[in-house]
């Protein structure tokens, strides 16, 4: 199985800060990575995909680089409604996994 | 507007069975793939099954495997999970959640279902 390796687990940010979390996998999984935001009691919002593309609707401040094994989700400014949850998923083989979550705390 | 709606979540002894549905709408159901994604009580997400979009070819977590089956009608653009030999760690919300063309990423979730084993 492919382990999907977040960090931080947590980070206490401002509004404003340029925000940036790594998700490393076990093995090379090319580009098929994504990246989800989840806020408490909800579902999870797919924010990029295909380790890059950014999802219809979601705001230009959100971006995803990388490939291989090393990936990168940037929010260039946070804003009040991003403090939230956000889980890598790799796309590569079963058994599909994910992250385990890094948790984007108000300062 | 792509909607996904969950549906058969309840309390469940340990043994016991459930099937969940996914009622689906807004796309062309039979031309995507499906999966069910859970969540535990405070814990992160683990993916739980998958199927293709003719539902020839399914896939599932080992932590599943031989106890959950997943199916679709594409008649009826539904997608099903049937949960047999439940046990206290299957707790958790289930979502439903349709997969990118040609992918295996997720582009739409539904609210989720909780479903909850115990004695």
């Amino acid at each position: 199985d492919i382990q999907m390796t977040q960090s931080p687990s947590s980070v206490s940010a401002s509004v404003g800060d340029r925000v940036t979390i790594t998700c490393r996998a076990s093995q090379g999984i090319s580009s098929w990575l994504a990246w989800y935001q989840q806020k408490p009691g909800k579902a999870p919002k797919n924010l990029i995909y295909a380790a890059s593309s950014l999802q219809s609707g979601v705001p230009s401040r959100f971006s995803g680089s990388g490939s291989g094994t090393d990936f990168t989700l940037t929010i260039s400014s946070l804003q009040p409604e991003d403090f939230a949850t956000y889980y890598c998923q790799q796309a590569n083989s079963f058994p599909l996994t994910f992250g385990g979550g890094t948790k984007v705390e108000i300062k | 507007e792509v909607q996904l709606l969950e549906s058969g979540g309840g309390l469940v002894q340990p043994g016991g069975s459930l099937r969940l549905s996914c009622a689906a709408s807004g796309f062309t159901f039979s031309s995507y793939a499906m999966n069910w994604v859970r969540q535990a009580p405070g814990k992160g997400l683990e993916w739980v099954s998958g199927i293709v979009g003719s539902g020839d070819s399914t896939n599932y977590a080992d932590s599943v495997k031989g106890r959950f089956t997943i199916s679709r009608d594409n008649s009826k653009n539904t997608l099903y999970l049937q949960m047999n030999s439940l046990k206290d760690e299957d707790t958790a919300v289930y979502y439903c959640a349709k997969a990118r063309s040609s992918s295996w990423q997720f582009d739409y979730w539904g609210q989720g279902t909780l479903v909850t084993v115990s004695s």
